[in-house]
């Protein structure tokens, strides 16, 4: 079955570090997704992208934030200058289409900001 | 605007019995409504949607959910709970009438079954 996949599974990093977080979509989505979940809290919407743009974006999706989709297969998520509370999970999702599909998610990677 | 409650942080329940996880959101058109699952150090794992049709929604792992347009709730069920079904459980919607394509996630609630 194919699922999303994610890469560092960890990543420790210092403040004001940057810091490139990596998916692979399954290959027929679409529709590529990130969130993040601080420990213990919900699950935080950060920016959607089709079509080679983001479609959407949360207020949390600042300028410090980036996404890129360099070849076929990847869609990653930057952070320029990291702070103390970037720190938490950090999940790639892709769907077919949007609207009433479903999205896959990845097993996530967790950032934790020293 | 769109939201989703999830009143219970925690839902505790015997094996073999049967267990609710509630979920009431608010819309102002008409919702797409999802549970998701997460277990231990995973992503999210898709269970059911209702997108139209008929209220009651049956998912993966025998989960079920009925979509009660009166009182603005998608209760996740199952008749015999498992010790492995113990995870966090998420509620999400999504108002069709909106202009976005996000669901909006609950905080959570955790299920514990009790051998």
């Amino acid at each position: 079955e194919p699922e999303v996949t994610q890469t560092p599974s960890h990543q420790v990093t210092q403040m004001g570090q940057e810091v490139i977080l990596r998916c692979v979509p399954i290959s027929n989505h679409l529709y590529f997704y990130w969130y993040r979940q601080i420990l213990g809290q919900k699950v935080e919407f950060l920016v959607s992208f089709y079509n080679n743009e983001i479609s959407e974006k949360s207020e949390i999706f600042d300028d410090q934030f980036s996404v890129e989709r360099p070849d076929g297969s990847n869609f990653t998520l930057k952070i320029r200058s990291t702070k103390l509370e970037d720190s938490a999970m950090y999940f790639c999702a892709s769907s077919e289409a949007a609207g009433g599909n479903e999205q896959f998610f990845g097993p996530g990677t967790r950032l934790t900001v020293l | 605007a769109q939201s989703v409650a999830q009143p219970e942080d925690q839902v505790n329940v015997a094996e073999g019995n049967p267990l609710t996880v509630k979920c009431t959101y608010s819309v102002s058109g008409n919702p797409y409504l999802f549970w998701y699952v997460q277990y231990p150090n995973r992503g999210l794992q898709f269970l059911l949607k209702y997108i139209t049709g008929d209220n009651l929604v049956k998912g993966s792992y025998g989960f079920e959910a009925e979509f009660n347009k009166s009182q603005t709730s998608f209760h996740l069920k199952k008749p015999s709970a498992l010790v492995s079904d113990s995870a966090l459980y998420f509620c999400a919607v999504r108002d069709i009438t909106g202009g976005s394509y996000i669901p909006t996630f609950g905080r959570g609630t955790s299920l514990i079954v009790h051998p």
